[in-house]
Order: structure tokens, then sequence, then C-alpha cells
């Protein structure tokens, strides 16, 4: 299995709500990221785990609020966002120290804020 | 000085032809460079892998480092529509065994048939 999962495709949520983004990669990668991508623009880094540990935050609101329940497994919670942090979201994961394989990224969830 | 830069394009080509792809960095000290190919509401998918100065080629593609004017360059040859992506340059930035990829803007390129 050479898949990062992420769940849902779509969202669309309004501004008081909670939702979960959800990723899941069963290659054995040790090292799992949060990336927001706007239109027209490359990934930004938002939070690195590595060993189930948030290691990278990249000043990120407290509005997004990430969780590795374990190394299969890396969530984003999202509280009170505005209509600007609509965006893709991209989970990748990747083997601590084996940097010729890259990331892997997820297809994304297409995250957007009413 | 943005630590990567490339021009967004857009590029068009005809098919068949020979594309380049380019990008500069700003820290000699980078290592690993990457060219990630995103399809539109796709993730990125990695293409090219080089480390160091050099070249690697892999079927139509051939990735560039010339770490001396700090430049990194892919070339598609005898492009095709399924080419058209939008490319992204990587530099790996890593500390002992942990890394951030840092991305160029992205070309975004269209093969026309």
């Amino acid at each position: 299995d050479t898949e990062v999962t992420q769940t849902p495709k779509h969202l669309v949520m309004g501004m008081t709500n909670k939702k979960s983004l959800k990723c899941e990669q069963h290659m054995g990668h040790r090292a799992m990221y949060w990336y927001k991508q706007k239109a027209k623009k490359p990934p930004e880094l938002m939070f690195v785990y590595s060993y189930e540990k948030l290691s990278i935050n990249e000043s990120v609101p407290s509005r997004f609020s990430p969780e590795c329940p374990n190394s299969s497994l890396l969530n984003l919670h999202l509280h009170a966002l505005q209509p600007e942090d609509s965006a893709l979201y991209l989970c990748a994961s990747s083997q601590p120290g084996q940097f010729n394989y890259g990331y892997t990224f997820g297809s994304g969830t297409r995250l957007t804020v009413v | 000085q943005k630590e990567v830069e490339q021009d967004p394009g857009p590029l068009s080509v005809p098919e068949g032809a020979i594309v380049s792809l380019n990008c500069t960095y700003s820290n000699s000290a980078f290592q690993y460079f990457m060219w990630y190919r995103q399809y539109s509401r796709k993730g990125p998918e990695l293409l090219m892998y080089t480390y160091s100065s050099g070249n690697k080629e892999d079927g139509r593609f051939t990735a560039q480092v010339d770490k001396s004017s700090k430049y990194i360059s892919l070339f598609i040859r005898d492009s095709q529509p399924s080419d058209s992506a939008t490319y992204l340059c990587a530099i790996l930035n890593y500390g002992g065994s942990q890394g951030n990829l840092i991305f160029g803007k992205g070309t975004k390129l269209s093969v026309k048939p």
C-alpha cells in the first residue's frame, strides 16, 4: 500500500462548526505532515509529526488543532474557522531520514468555510 | 529573497516539444532537490529526486542540479497532453532526521495536441 488516504474529499462548514479532517497511511512512515494550499499557490507547511510527536508547528492559529493518535493516523480538528481558511488541505507522510523517497501526498480535502 | 523562486508561467507547448522548467534557490547548504507534479484537484506526486549536483534521467524526464549557480531544472522530452499539470520544484530543508519541504510557486504546463 503506497497511498495516503484523506477523508472527506470535500467539506463545507460554517464559521461556528467543529469538524475534523482525517489522514491514514500504511507505508510504515513515521513522519506525517499537514499542508495548506490556496488556489494557484504552492503547499505551505502547517504541522509536522515525527514518531507521533508534534515536532513543527508553523505558527498556525489555534483554531487548527492537529492530533496523531498512532503511527498510521493523523487528524486535523477545525473550530471557528474563517472564510480565508478555505483551501485544499494536504496530508503527507515520509520516513524520517530517508529523503530520497520524498513525501507521499494524499489527494487532499477541499475545505470551504461559509 | 524567497528561498525558492519559480516562474509560475503558464507555459503552453505543442505536443512533442521539449519542455524546460526551472527554479533558483538561495541557500547553498540545500542538498535534496525534488520535482513534484500536481494535476488539478489532486495532491502533488513525486516525479524526480536529485541529491547534490548532477543529472538524473527517468524515461522522458531529466532533472538537473547546478549547485554552483543554485539552479535546478526539469526537462521533459516528447511532451504529451497527459503531461499537462502544475510542476512544483521542492527543496528539502532538514535538521537531523527531520525535514521540511520548501516548494516553489509551481509552473502550470499545458501541452496542446
